[in-house]
Formats: structure tokens, C-alpha cells, sequence
């Protein structure tokens, strides 16, 4: 069974610019979380979709948002892109929105914003 | 607000011994998921072992185990026969299933773990 697939693996931007990271969770998943991984903070967890609904978001300003499809994939999106921006965007599927599911993560897309 | 603590930057241990990484955390819920995530150099993070805040027996995977020690909010990982695969940065992570929380993990800052031979 494949893994958890993110697209693109690398991104470089401009300030200011707008970007769209794709997540595609393992085959029968349709829980989707995201998580932005820098070196000074860490791992935040951003938002968590489930049949297509957001079921809870992070402590991000709105110019984070995202979304999930019908087929599981889910999408986000980051406008007026800022320095701090950059960093380690990971994504966690697992198949139900549940405490005892595994959360397996892909390898990430890693956003450079210049 | 939860939170997790993982006061060790960097460990090394050398092959086949044993190391314990240690993690604490605050919360006021009852009930809550813990759990020890592996990130080696340049792959994926995947899922070491969990722990379920109502269980008192300490789980077990394999060469991994831990020590849950409930009251004083500490959840360490003991790495038995260290072996050159477990270099990676481990990450403590924290889980409260309510409404409002849903599956979202709380991470600690990880401890990058070296293994030499």
C-alpha cells in the first residue's frame, strides 16, 4: 500500500507570494492533519480535516487555510507568503478522526520563502 | 493550554547499549494519549509507541518501552540494544481527544538521538 504522498517535495517562493501544498493520505484514510516544522518552534499542528470538514485548526493567522476533497486529498494553502513562513510542511493521514488511529506522516514539502 | 517538555537537546549512546530520552508534560484532563515519534536524517516520521493515560501498565514495542509515571506527568523512552538505525530525532507527543482538541498532536521540541558503533 502506498504511503502518504505530499507534492511538491520542494518550493521555493517570494514574500508576499501565494502557495498551495497537496497531501495525498494512504489508500482508505480520510482523516488528514498538517503540521509546520521549523527549527525554533518546532512542530505546530495547523488544521485536521475529516470527510471533508475542518475538525479543528491551530494557532495560525488566517492567511493559512486548507481544504479536503471528496477522495480524501487535501490541500493548503498560504497567501502573502512571509519569511517565517518558511519552513517543513508535514501531513499526517490516518483512517478514521481517532485517538487510538496511527497518524502516518509523509515526507513533507519544504518551503523556502525568499 | 497542554504542553510537553523534552529537556534533552542531543543524546549518544554506542551500539547495543541502553538509552532513555525523557519527556514530561502539563495538562489538566483525565484522559489522554502519549506517544514517541522517530524522525531519522532525511525520511519520514513514523510512530514509535503509544501510551493511553488509563492504562497502568507501561507499553512495550519490541527494544522500545516506556515509563509512564502519570502523577508526575513524566513519559520516558528506554532504547534497549541501541542499534545504528535509532539514530534519528525523537519527539514526544501529546494528544487530548476532546471536541475541541480532535486528534491534533502536541509535540515537544525533540531529542536528536545518535547511535555510534
Amino acid at each position: 500500500k502506498a504511503g502518504v504522498t505530499q507534492t511538491p517535495r520542494y518550493l521555493i517562493k517570494t514574500r508576499g507570494q501565494q502557495v498551495t501544498l497537496s497531501c495525498s493520505p494512504i489508500s482508505g484514510h480520510r482523516s488528514v492533519s498538517w503540521y509546520q516544522q521549523t527549527p525554533g518552534q518546532g512542530l505546530q499542528f495547523l488544521f485536521e480535516y475529516f470527510s471533508e470538514t475542518q475538525r479543528n485548526k491551530g494557532n495560525f493567522p488566517g492567511r493559512f487555510s486548507g481544504r479536503q476533497f471528496s477522495n480524501s486529498r487535501s490541500e493548503m494553502n498560504v497567501s502573502t507568503l512571509e519569511l517565517g513562513d518558511s519552513a517543513l510542511y508535514l501531513c499526517a493521514s490516518s483512517r478514521q478522526a481517532d485517538p487510538t488511529d496511527t497518524q502516518y506522516f509523509g515526507p513533507g514539502t519544504r518551503l523556502t520563502v525568499l | 493550554a497542554q504542553t510537553v517538555t523534552q529537556s534533552q537537546p542531543e543524546m549518544s549512546v554506542q551500539e547495543a547499549e541502553t538509552v532513555t530520552l525523557s519527556c514530561t508534560y502539563d495538562t489538566s484532563e483525565n484522559n489522554y494519549y502519549l506517544f514517541w515519534y522517530k524522525q531519522p536524517p532525511s525520511r519520514q516520521m513514523i510512530l514509535v509507541i503509544r501510551q493511553e493515560a488509563y492504562k497502568q501498565q507501561n507499553a512495550t514495542e519490541n527494544r522500545f518501552s516506556v515509563n509512564f509515571q502519570k502523577a508526575a506527568k513524566s513519559f520516558s523512552l528506554k532504547i534497549s540494544d541501541s542499534q545504528l538505525g535509532d539514530t534519528a530525532m525523537y519527539f514526544c507527543a501529546f494528544m487530548s481527544p476532546t471536541n475541541q482538541a480532535g486528534t491534533a498532536l502536541i509535540f515537544g521540541k525533540g531529542t536528536t538521538l545518535s547511535v555510534s558503533s
